[in-house]
C-alpha cells in the first residue's frame, strides 16, 4: 500500500499567524482528504481534494496530484484551530480504503 | 455527529471478554468503515462495507468481525478481547468511495 508522510509533526503558532502543512504520498492517489481532530478527539472532514485547490473560510488546500503532495493552509490562526491535522489518501482500484498519515499536532497560543 | 452515532462512548473489558461496538448512520449512505486509532498515531482501517450484506477486510482485521444486515447499522464485534485491542474506535460513512468520509465521535475501549 501507499505511504503517507506529513510534515511538520508538531507546530506551535501565535494566534493570528499563518501556517502550511504538507502531505506527501509514495504513489499516486485519486482520493485525498484532510481531517481535523480537535482536542476532544472528534474527527472533522475539512476537504475532499484529489486535485486542484479548494477554500473554506480561513482554510484552503491544494493538491498537486502529478507530484504526489498536498498542502493545507491555515490563515489568521485561532486557538480553536488547535488539534491534530491528518491527511489520508486512497488509490484507484482501492479507493474505498484510505491510508492515514501520522498527523501534524498544531497548537495555537493566545 | 455528522449523521453517525457510536455506542458506547467508553468501555472497559477484561481479557477474553467479548463485546459489540455499535455504529448507526441516518444518511442512507452505502459506504461504512471501522477504524482504530492508537495513542499518537493515525487511523488504521479494520473493516469496511460497500452496502448491506457486503463487507471486506481492511489493514488490521485480525481479532474483529463485522456484519451489515441493513444500510443503517454496521456493528463491530470483538470476540476474545486482548490488551493489544485497547484503542479508540471510529466508525465513518460516505456516500460513495470517492466522497468525503464523515466520522462518529468514537468509542474509547480499554482491555485490562
Amino acid at each position: 500500500g501507499i505511504q503517507v508522510e506529513q510534515s511538520p509533526p508538531d507546530l506551535i503558532l501565535q494566534e493570528g499567524a499563518n501556517s502550511t502543512l504538507r502531505c506527501n504520498f509514495s504513489d499516486s492517489v485519486n482520493n485525498l482528504q484532510w481531517f481535523h481532530q480537535n482536542p476532544w478527539g472528534q474527527l472533522i472532514n475539512l476537504f475532499y481534494i484529489p486535485s486542484g485547490t479548494k477554500q473554506n473560510g480561513r482554510l484552503s488546500a491544494t493538491t498537486v496530484a502529478t507530484e504526489r503532495y498536498s498542502l493545507l493552509y491555515i490563515s489568521s490562526s485561532q486557538t480553536t484551530d488547535s488539534g491534530v491535522y491528518f491527511c489520508a489518501g486512497g488509490q484507484a482500484g482501492s479507493a474505498r480504503q484510505l491510508t492515514f498519515g501520522s498527523g501534524t499536532q498544531l497548537t495555537v497560543l493566545p | 455527529n455528522a449523521g453517525v452515532t457510536q455506542t458506547p462512548k467508553f468501555r472497559i473489558l477484561k481479557i477474553g471478554q467479548s463485546m459489540t461496538l455499535q455504529c448507526a448512520q441516518d444518511m442512507n449512505h452505502n459506504y461504512m468503515y471501522w477504524y482504530r486509532q492508537d495513542p499518537g498515531m493515525g487511523l488504521k482501517l479494520i473493516y469496511y462495507s460497500v452496502g448491506a450484506g457486503i463487507t471486506d477486510k481492511g489493514e488490521v482485521p485480525n481479532g474483529y468481525n463485522v456484519s451489515r444486515s441493513t444500510t443503517e447499522d454496521f456493528p463491530l464485534r470483538l470476540e476474545l478481547a486482548a490488551p493489544s485491542q485497547t484503542s479508540v474506535y471510529f466508525c465513518a460513512h460516505a456516500a460513495w468511495s470517492n466522497q468525503p468520509q464523515h466520522f462518529g465521535d468514537g468509542t474509547r475501549l480499554s482491555i485490562l
